[in-house]
């Protein structure tokens, strides 16, 4: 069964760094495409980050520059690297699964979210 | 910039259907989209309900489909029940590695 589960959220003052985990079970972080999708307060879902199996990283143009996605095999985790926070980066971070195989393009697992909040 | 557009809001009685659409700023939508929707209610995560336009995923209920509505996608949910009240998503994938979400649609069965 697949699990993922997400860690790293909290409070952060802007300009300031965080480090979201998503630990993943029942399946291989690098055989398929992992992401990172976002939810302001009260507010829709933002798509914020993927990395493929092969190792091909896009970003959202909101993120791009100031956040990195990675992963680690052996801990079988995606990360997402937060630099230069803004307020506006304030929102519950899912992890979400892609599709096997990967050119159906969709999100077929999620985790539970950690929530960011950036603020002075 | 490119907006998918969908319905702020919509209600639909208990046994009624509804349709929810997902569209383009400028554009139709197409199957080389790889059109997909998400459930989400209150405090959970989203739930994969569609996709690659009108397959179902895993364990959801056949009154879930999913067609090209003129230059529009569509989801469509026949005898809707009280536990279909949340916000819906549309999303579609715009290529060179860039998903698009919609801003949400939340049905309200009363």
């Amino acid at each position: 069964e697949v699990h993922l589960v997400e860690s790293g959220g909290g409070l952060i003052q802007p300009g300031g760094s965080l480090r979201l985990s998503c630990a993943a079970s029942g399946f291989t972080v690098n055989t398929n495409f992992m992401n990172w999708v976002r939810q302001a307060p009260g507010k829709g879902l933002e798509w914020v980050s993927v990395l493929f199996g092969g190792g091909t990283i896009y970003y959202a143009d909101s993120v791009r520059g100031r956040f990195t996605i990675s992963r680690d095999s052996s801990k079988n985790t995606v990360y997402l690297q937060m630099n230069s926070l803004r307020l506006e980066d304030t929102a519950v971070y899912y992890c979400a699964k892609g599709s096997m195989p990967a050119n159906l393009y969709y999100f077929d697992s999620w985790g539970q979210g950690t929530l960011v909040t950036v603020s002075s | 910039q490119t907006v998918v557009t969908q319905e702020p809001s919509l209600s639909v009685s208990p046994g009624g259907t509804v349709t929810l659409t997902c569209g383009l700023s400028s554009g139709s939508v197409s199957t080389n989209y790889y059109p997909s929707w998400y459930q989400q209610t209150p405090g959970q995560a989203p739930r994969t309900i569609i996709y690659s336009t009108n397959t179902r995923s895993s364990g959801v209920p056949d009154r879930f489909s999913g067609s090209i509505h003129g230059n529009k996608v569509a989801l469509i949910i026949t005898g809707a029940q009280a536990e279909d009240d949340a916000d819906y998503y549309c999303v579609l994938y715009m290529g060179s590695g860039i998903w698009l979400f919609g801003g949400g649609t939340k049905l309200t069965v009363l």
